[in-house]
């Protein structure tokens, strides 16, 4: 299976800090997708790397990828209350996001 | 513009019954998957269609099936129901290449007693 498995399955931190998660897979992608969900509620698209590309960012988020070692990066820079969530990696080929367990985060005032 | 809508938002259904999910994808998006989340299995692919052709399915029994329409709607239908699938369905759209950003509905909570 090429499930997403993040890394570390949570994360506490001070605001203002910087938040950074990780995830691995199994098998070839054409992209990688992270997504954010707050309390069981629907999916928020964060950013999406291709297999193609190494880093990208995306305001206070940095995405990283290593297609050679099967993993990526997320780094949340100077994080906020609202930065509070679950967080999922999902790998992707034929169609399919194929999610982790994710990494809960909280912000702690 | 509009986002992905699902119906109903909740749902409680007895063990035996069936039910029917429904998706109406971001204008102009012609793909639709759907995923169930659940505490223990976390987030599960269903299935995935585009121009009512389903290109992929999960590892789901016969029990789960769906569907879509020619205006891109989607329906996700569950029978013979077992406690087992009360869970958070969420219903994702886009535009549909291989390499296109998901966008998520609220889903349907199911639950069944």
């Amino acid at each position: 299976s090429q499930q997403g498995e993040e890394d570390p399955q949570a994360l506490s931190i001070q605001e203002g800090e910087n938040a950074t998660m990780n995830c691995s897979y199994k098998t070839s992608i054409n992209n990688l997708q992270w997504y954010r969900q707050n309390s069981g509620r629907g999916l928020v698209h964060l950013i999406l790397i291709r297999s193609n590309e190494r880093e990208k960012h995306s305001g206070r988020l940095r995405v990283t990828l290593d297609t050679s070692k099967k993993s990526s990066s997320l780094l949340i820079t100077a994080s906020r209350a609202a930065d509070t969530a679950s967080y999922f990696c999902a790998p992707s080929n034929d169609y399919k996001l194929s999610f982790g367990a994710g990494t809960t985060v909280t912000v702690r005032a | 513009k509009a986002g992905v809508t699902q119906t109903p938002r909740y749902l409680i259904k007895t063990r035996g019954q069936q039910v029917t999910l429904s998706c109406s994808p971001i204008s102009g998006h012609r793909s639709v998957s759907w995923y169930q989340q659940t505490p223990g299995q976390g987030l599960q692919f269903l299935f995935e269609y585009f121009s009512e052709t389903q290109r992929n399915k999960g590892n789901f029994p016969g029990r789960f099936s769906g569907r879509q329409f020619s205006n891109s709607r989607s329906e996700m239908n569950v029978s013979t129901l077992e406690l087992g699938d009360s869970a958070l369905y969420l219903c994702a759209s886009s535009l549909g290449g291989q390499i296109t950003e998901a966008f998520f509905g609220q889903g349907t909570r199911l639950t069944v007693v």
